[in-house]
């Protein structure tokens, strides 16, 4: 099965602040990978698809980079609503297998 | 609005079963591909299974493979998921969602674009 890592587990930033979390497959995945987004309490919501994608009605300082076994999503400039955790998932074989990443915590 | 709607969590004693409910609304249910996932604080979100829009083809995590059923009825735009043989690990929150195809540059990707609230299952004596 393809793994996928996240990095960092967690991280405190501030408003305006630029942040960038990375997923890494275990395999090459070309850009088989989405991003999403999870508050507490909630269900979670899809940010970004195919690696480059931004899911409509998602703000634009939300982006995501990345192909092959690395990945990035950037949140350009930070709001507060942004507080949440952030997981990556490979769709490389979108049927068979889906794999998430352990989740990223971003306080701000 | 495009919606999905958990039921049948529960507490259950390990060596139960238990059946999920997942109810559809404002989009046609026959022509996706759905999927359960759980979550559970200590390892975070876990797919469960995936269903064909047609119901010929199901796939399953490895650790529930043999116990739990992925089904679905299009007529009534419903997915269900039959768990047996419950242990504790299987404790979580369930969410159904809806697979998504989306084309973007040069092919087709997958993506879990509309969840429920989730439905939680406690496995415990």
């Amino acid at each position: 099965d393809i793994q996928v890592t996240q990095s960092p587990s967690s991280l405190s930033a501030s408003v305006g602040d630029r942040v960038t979390i990375t997923c890494r497959a275990s395999q090459n995945i070309k850009n088989y990978l989405n991003w999403y987004q999870q508050k507490p309490g909630k269900a979670p919501r899809l940010l970004v698809y195919a690696a480059f994608g931004l899911e409509s009605g998602v703000p634009s300082r939300f982006s995501g980079s990345g192909s092959g076994t690395d990945f990035t999503l950037t949140i350009s400039s930070l709001e507060p609503e942004d507080a949440a955790t952030y997981f990556c998932q490979q769709c490389y074989s979108p049927f068979h297998s889906i794999t998430f990443g352990q989740g990223t915590r971003l306080e701000i | 609005e495009v919606q999905l709607v958990e039921s049948g969590g529960g507490l259950v004693q390990p060596g139960g079963s238990l059946r999920l409910s997942c109810g559809v609304s404002e989009f046609t249910f026959s022509k996706y591909w759905m999927s359960w996932v759980r979550q559970t604080p200590g390892k975070g979100l876990e797919w469960v299974a995936n269903i064909k829009q047609d119901g010929s083809e199901k796939y399953y995590v490895e650790s529930v493979e043999g116990r739990f059923t992925i089904s679905r009825d299009n007529a009534k735009n419903s997915l269900y998921l039959q768990m047996t043989s419950l242990r504790a690990e299987d404790t979580a929150v369930y969410y159904c969602a809806r697979n998504r195809s989306s084309w973007y540059l040069t092919g087709y990707y997958y993506n879990l674009d509309v969840w429920g609230q989730g439905t939680t299952v406690t496995v415990s004596s």
